[in-house]
């Protein structure tokens, strides 16, 4: 596609329920980035996928959060038994191969709420 | 650990007028890089200008510009000829290297261009 895709643009849940947000990268960019940004804050990063795999996973704040790209192109974010404390902006981003200093794309995120 | 600081929460300036926005890191790194995104209402990141820590030079970009002191840990943006379209938040951000896409990003400064 022409830029970083995610869906759905708002997500309203009740803590304790489960929820999946979906990045669809740009075509070809075999790098893709999760990060997670609370209201008044900069991002924070989570994950980063090389492909298929996941290659640096140490921002993912506990056991609830998991990712996965089985195609190496869309990923989702899977948030298990969510808490209020959840509610962010969650920001996908790819780039071309993941090299040195390569240039990030971001999409426009998803607002998650958690009641 | 590296932590990044933006002391200024909000900032205002004249359209046409320069503006500097401030950035300060912490790090016991050597090799590094540096940047500096923006993000509309859009929420979607945009990289507005880049700086490796080995490089001496400032980087520019058009109207962007950085003023990188190492040694002091400092890295300030510099705006010229400002636009309405710079209205936005900006984040200053810090990457080292060999850890790609883990960008640690300071708090953010709300720009606002006056007509």
């Amino acid at each position: 596609g022409a830029g970083v895709s995610q869906t759905p643009s708002n997500k309203v849940t009740e803590k304790g329920k489960y929820v999946e947000l979906r990045c669809d990268p740009i075509s070809g960019h075999t790098a893709l980035y999760w990060y997670r940004q609370s209201l008044g804050q900069g991002p924070e990063f989570l994950i980063y996928f090389q492909g298929t795999g996941a290659a640096d996973d140490s921002g993912l704040p506990n056991d609830r959060f998991f990712a996965v790209r089985p195609e190496g192109s869309v990923s989702t974010l899977k948030i298990q038994r969510t808490e209020r404390g959840d509610s962010a902006v969650y920001l996908c981003a790819s780039s071309l191969t993941g090299g040195r200093n390569e240039k990030l794309f971001f999409g426009s995120g998803t607002q998650l709420s958690v009641l | 650990a590296q932590t990044v600081t933006q002391s200024q929460p909000e900032m205002s300036v004249q359209e046409a007028e320069t503006v500097t926005l401030s950035c300060t890191y912490d790090t016991s790194e050597n090799n590094y890089y540096l940047f500096w995104y923006k993000q509309p209402p859009s929420r979607q990141m945009i990289l507005v200008i880049r700086q490796e820590a080995y490089k001496q030079q400032n980087a520019t970009e058009n109207r962007f510009s950085v003023n990188f002191q190492k040694a002091a840990k400092s890295f300030s943006l510099k705006i010229s000829d400002s636009q309405l379209g710079d209205t936005a938040m900006y984040f200053c951000a810090f990457m080292k290297v060999g850890s790609q896409g883990n960008l640690i990003f300071g708090k953010g400064t709300k720009l606002s261009v006056k007509p």
